[in-house]
């Protein structure tokens, strides 16, 4: 069965700081992967996919087939930055494609 | 353009009423998603619509829940009778294609505490 881990329940980072949001996953078939932002008292939202290669809001995340892994990363993290993210994984089961989520980090940049 | 819109936002109901969750999708978007993040869980799926139709309801948990979508366009998640593993929050999302590698647009969530 599919599953994506996401074994930090809560980072907490300084302002200006690298930030790096650990992501892995376990599924039989070719990957596709996403990463959502929830920020304080607003909606889930898409970051980045992993097919666009794009970088958003100064995030990027890298697709690693070897290590089953897409670990979410920031250079200098911002205050702004401070919200849940969630690692999402497509499967395709039943005719549909669904969305199979990690639990969920917290990210606290401290000024 | 209005983005997806789910009400209540909150509701707290007693174990063993019910309580009928509502969710209207972005204008135009044929496929309708639910899902839902129990307490100290993972977001799951529930369901999926093609316009009025069921598509997939493998994440359904059991027969106390019902969703329907009157001519594809709102949708309602009924759960009769609540109990308290019911608790959390759910969340509903839309998208003009199938494949979920696009993104849905979600909804903010209707949190339900069931006591």
């Amino acid at each position: 069965a599919q599953r994506v881990t996401q074994p930090e329940k809560l980072l907490s980072v300084f302002k200006g700081a690298p930030v790096e949001l650990k992501c892995n996953y376990s599924y039989s078939g070719s990957p596709e992967l996403f990463w959502y932002v929830q920020y304080s008292r607003q909606r889930l939202q898409l970051l980045l996919r992993h097919i666009s290669r794009e970088s958003i809001k100064g995030f990027t995340a890298d697709l690693n087939k070897g290590e089953t892994s897409f670990h979410l990363k920031k250079p200098f993290a911002q205050e702004e930055d401070s919200a849940m993210y969630y690692c999402a994984l497509v499967y395709s089961g039943a005719g549909s494609y669904q969305l199979t989520f990690g639990k969920g980090t917290k990210l606290s940049v401290i000024p | 353009e209005a983005g997806v819109t789910q009400f209540p936002s909150h509701s707290v109901i007693e174990k063993g009423q019910t309580v009928t969750l509502r969710c209207d999708p972005i204008s135009g978007h044929d496929n309708l998603y639910w899902y839902r993040r129990v307490m100290g869980k993972e977001i799951k799926f529930l369901l999926h619509f093609v316009k009025e139709s069921k598509q997939d309801e493998s994440g359904m948990p059991n027969n106390r829940f019902l969703a329907e979508r009157t001519g594809g366009t709102y949708s309602t998640l009924k759960v009769q009778p609540a109990e308290l593993e019911d608790s959390g929050v759910y969340f509903c999302a839309s998208s003009q294609v199938p494949l979920a590698n696009y993104g849905y647009t979600f909804g903010s969530g209707t949190r339900l505490t069931v006591v």
